[in-house]
């Protein structure tokens, strides 16, 4: 089954703990994405990656740090949580011939206490 | 750089009648409007999108029209039901964007029995 996954689904951490977020997808996308979606503020973009060892910042990089170094994984890592990275978290991904269809994660959420 | 807006922010509709989205967009050279579904505590999944060189696309219930000149595109819902209840995002994408869309806010649609 093409999917995306995302682990864990759920996280509750303390200030300063560092964290890492996985994604991973089965379809050979090459072009995947961190969205954090808050309420009221819709889906705001972390990171980006166009393919493997390619990465770019979103909207909202800081913070957050990404790696790409196979196909199917793009990790979002948080060197020192604090509680304003309080969210939920959406990996997405998506391919060169239909690549403004993107495809979620099922999400993470994470509290930083 | 582009942005999008989206309107209303929460609808509420009775079971049955219509229901109209609307976003506008910024940059004259956004060329790909697509609008994603997200249901409660679900991921978000495309559910219809248009192209500039098209002025109206329909998929059964739901519609996307495109209003370039006015640089604003809308969802319509027609007889809708309990299971449209949820969050509809526009997006807007250029086509030397390398992949990236810009996001409205989010529209929580809620159906009223």
């Amino acid at each position: 089954e093409a999917q995306v996954t995302q682990n864990p689904r759920y996280l509750i951490t303390v200030t300063g703990k560092k964290l890492t977020v996985t994604c991973s997808q089965n379809m050979n996308h090459e072009y995947m994405s961190w969205y954090r979606q808050d309420p009221g503020l819709g889906l705001r973009q972390i990171y980006y990656s166009m393919n493997v060892e390619v990465t770019d910042k979103g909207d909202v990089p800081e913070g957050y740090k990404v790696s790409r170094k196979e196909k199917r994984n793009f990790p979002l890592i948080l060197e020192s949580p604090s509680p304003n990275q309080t969210s939920l978290y959406f990996c997405a991904s998506s391919s060169g011939t239909r690549k403004y269809e993107q495809f979620f994660g099922p999400g993470t959420r994470l509290t930083v206490l | 750089g582009e942005n999008v807006e989206q309107h209303p922010s929460t609808l509420s509709v009775q079971e049955g009648d219509s229901a109209v989205i609307k976003c506008t967009y910024s940059d004259s050279a956004s060329n790909y409007f697509p609008w994603y579904k997200q249901e409660l505590g679900k991921r978000p999944q495309l559910i219809i999108d248009i192209r500039s060189n098209v002025g109206e696309k329909k998929d059964q219930r739901i519609a996307v029209t495109l209003n370039k000149t006015a640089k604003h595109f809308s969802l319509h819902i027609t007889e809708t039901q309990p299971e449209d209840s949820a969050v509809y995002f526009c997006a807007a994408s250029r086509w030397d964007s390398n992949y990236q869309l810009i996001w409205g806010a989010g529209t929580k649609l809620i159906i009223k029995p």
